[in-house]
């Protein structure tokens, strides 16, 4: 199964940029990397996804480097409803499988 | 559109008893998947189906099974409920399995067992 290693939590403020790294050392070459978001009694909700150098929607932006082995997912000024749990997911080697990390606890405070 | 729909929202269960979680989407996707969440924790994949007539198992498949009645319902069977199978459960469906297509959640079942 490929694995992802998130940081368990970050706090940040009001109108700050937030990154979120994720370690993803072994990535399929076939993989896309893709980011969800998580509220409480919710069930993750899509985000953005990318497979290499940057991506960048209406809520986000993701920058992946050449080596595709980390990625980093960028919320700009970030507001108290951003306040959730962000996963970073890929595709096994085997392509057969998608397995969630632990994901990153976000608290934005006022 | 609804999306993915879940039932029942929640539930409670003793020891031994049988349940059949059910899923829905309207979305017209060829895979679908069943997920659970333990408090605090992130989620693990139970059974995966990436078309129509096909069920993998993913990575805690043991004490459930599953149905892929057509392509718009998957259902999830406990058999013989524990109270570790206490947990959140989320179906979810893509366009396309596993590769480069992204998930669409319902908003889980609780289910307690007790």
């Amino acid at each position: 199964l490929a694995k992802t290693t998130q940081p368990i939590s970050m706090d940040s403020y009001e109108g700050q940029e937030v990154n979120i790294t994720c370690s993803h050392n072994n990535i399929a070459t076939n993989d896309y990397i893709t980011w969800y978001q998580q509220f409480p009694s919710q069930g993750p909700r899509f985000i953005i996804q990318g497979y290499k150098t940057k991506v960048t929607n209406e809520v986000a932006s993701l920058f992946i480097p050449a080596d595709r082995k980390s990625s980093t997912l960028s919320l700009p000024r970030v507001s108290l409803s951003d306040t959730a749990v962000y996963y970073c997911l890929v595709g096994d080697s085997a392509g057969n499988m998608l397995t969630f990390g632990g994901g990153t606890r976000l608290m934005v405070k006022p | 559109n609804a999306g993915v729909t879940q039932t029942p929202k929640f539930q409670v269960l003793k020891t031994g008893q049988s349940m059949t979680l059910q899923c829905a989407q309207d979305m017209n996707h060829n895979s679908m998947y069943w997920y659970r969440q333990d408090p605090g924790m992130g989620l693990r994949l139970i059974y995966y189906s990436a078309s129509e007539g096909t069920t993998d198992k993913g990575e805690v498949p043991n004490g459930y099974n599953v149905s892929r009645l057509n392509k718009r319902e998957f259902s999830l069977r406990l058999e013989s409920a524990a109270p570790s199978q206490t947990s959140v459960y989320f179906c979810a469906s893509s366009e396309k399995g596993f590769y480069n297509s992204p998930l669409h959640f319902g908003n889980g079942t609780r289910l307690t067992v007790t």
